[in-house]
């Protein structure tokens, strides 16, 4: 049974600090993992999609590695800002069953 | 250029009746899937589709049913709504790349 795990549950840096939020996962048969977003009271925003035969990806301030074979991923800011503060989660689809399973996510607040 | 539509965004059920949330995905993706997402909780999987007339339970899925009948769509069913089925509930489609997900459906059941 495929588990995503995210550490910290909870996050609270000063703004410009560059932090890293961790994900992992039990089975390694997946075919992508994918980064999202979530403001309160809000939907989800993709943020980055790695495929499993990649191992990062980068877009603006964020970079997302991928270690498939020890089920690990990591979500890089750099110089954090206000608006970053949100719920980051990470999900993965399997390839043996097709279920998208995300984490309980990361709660993020950059202080002023 | 819609991408994942849910219908209804917001609705109030007395307990016990029975009420259908519409998923309609305009992508031609083959996977399917609902959520339901309760306060300071993470996602959780409900029922899923890998394609047309097929289903799969999820994590949580009693309480609920789904039928794919048509590719695009994927409809979830209350048949006895109870208010611990009170949540935002949130459905997404994928080709086993990218996974897109509608706008959520505000359900409260009192």
């Amino acid at each position: 049974k495929q588990e995503v795990t995210q550490i910290p549950a909870a996050l609270s840096v000063p703004e410009g600090e560059n932090l890293v939020l961790n994900c992992s996962f039990t089975d390694s048969a997946i075919y992508n993992l994918q980064w999202f977003r979530q403001d309160p009271g809000k939907g989800l925003t993709s943020l980055l999609l790695i495929q499993s035969s990649q191992r990062e990806q980068t877009s603006g301030r964020l970079n997302a590695s991928l270690d498939k074979s020890s089920g690990r991923s990591t979500l890089y800011i750099a110089a954090s800002q206000p608006g970053d503060s949100a719920t980051y989660l990470c999900a993965v689809i399997s390839s043996n069953t097709g279920k998208l399973i995300f984490g309980q996510g990361t709660t993020l607040q950059v202080k002023p | 250029n819609a991408g994942v539509t849910q219908t209804p965004k917001f609705r109030v059920l007395k307990t016990g009746q029975s009420m259908t949330l519409l998923c309609a995905q305009d992508m031609n993706h083959e996977y399917m899937y609902w959520y339901r997402q309760d306060p300071g909780m993470g996602l959780r999987l409900i029922h899923y589709s890998v394609g047309e007339g097929t289903t799969a339970k999820g994590e949580v899925p009693d309480g609920y049913n789904v039928s794919r009948l048509k590719k695009q769509n994927f409809l979830l069913g209350l048949e006895s709504a109870a208010p611990s089925q009170t949540s935002v509930y949130f459905c997404a489609s994928s080709a086993r790349g990218e996974a897109f997900f509608g706008q959520g459906t505000r359900l409260t059941v009192v």
